[in-house]
């Protein structure tokens, strides 16, 4: 069974104080793993999608990385609008193609 | 107009009541998805539908059934309504095809409460 385990629970930083989330995963046969941004009362929004160890994608001040078995998404310099909670998620040969969520690290980001 | 609909918003139901929460998409995609969404507890699939003639049970149907009408519609319902069916519900879609490199499109979601 695939499992997805994100941290911390919640982070909480000022403006311009760099940081990262963790999410480890086990999977059977990893197919991708996404990073998501959720905000309070909507749906998740697709941020990035990472396949293979050693892969790297960037949007502005997030940079998403990867290697066998967790995925990093590192915030540069936040800003209060950063602030959601992450989800990241992964899709494997061995669950038929459906993802499996992480549970969320809540992100706030103080002026 | 967004891509995938979910009607209602918002509803607060009685308990014993049956309901459904309807979702509509304009991506195009094949497959479609229900989840629910709990404090502490992330999203958990309750029911998939990977086309109009395939439905799936999730890891938590129990109390839900599901109806694809079309290829872009996906209904959810709830024949008995219980307290603890409290929740946001979203349903999502991906492509069969590309479905890999952009994970699903989520709607808006639904904020549920049984009374």
């Amino acid at each position: 069974e695939d499992q997805v385990t994100q941290s911390p629970e919640a982070l909480r930083l000022q403006e311009g104080e760099s940081s990262s989330l963790n999410c480890s995963y086990t999977v059977s046969g990893l197919r991708g793993l996404f990073w998501y941004r959720q905000d309070p009362g909507k749906g998740p929004e697709f941020l990035f999608t990472l396949y293979s160890a050693g892969e790297e994608k960037e949007k502005e001040r997030l940079k998403a990385t990867l290697t066998k078995k967790e995925s990093f998404l590192h915030i540069t310099a936040p800003k209060p609008e950063d602030s959601a909670t992450y989800l990241c998620a992964v899709h494997s040969g061995g669950s038929n193609y459906k993802l499996t969520f992480g549970k969320g690290t809540l992100l706030t980001v103080n002026p | 107009d967004a891509d995938v609909t979910q009607t209602p918003r918002n509803r607060i139901t009685k308990t014993g009541k049956r309901i459904m929460l309807e979702c509509s998409q304009t991506k195009g995609h094949d497959r479609m998805y229900w989840y629910r969404q709990d404090p502490g507890l992330g999203l958990r699939l309750i029911y998939y539908s990977f086309d109009v003639k395939d439905i799936n049970k999730g890891e938590i149907s129990d109390g839900y059934s599901v109806s694809r009408q079309a290829q872009a519609k996906f209904s959810l319902s709830l024949e008995s309504a219980i307290p603890n069916q409290t929740a946001l519900y979203f349903c999502a879609t991906s492509d069969s095809g590309t479905g890999s490199l952009h994970g699903y499109t989520f709607g808006s979601g639904t904020r549920l409460t049984v009374v």
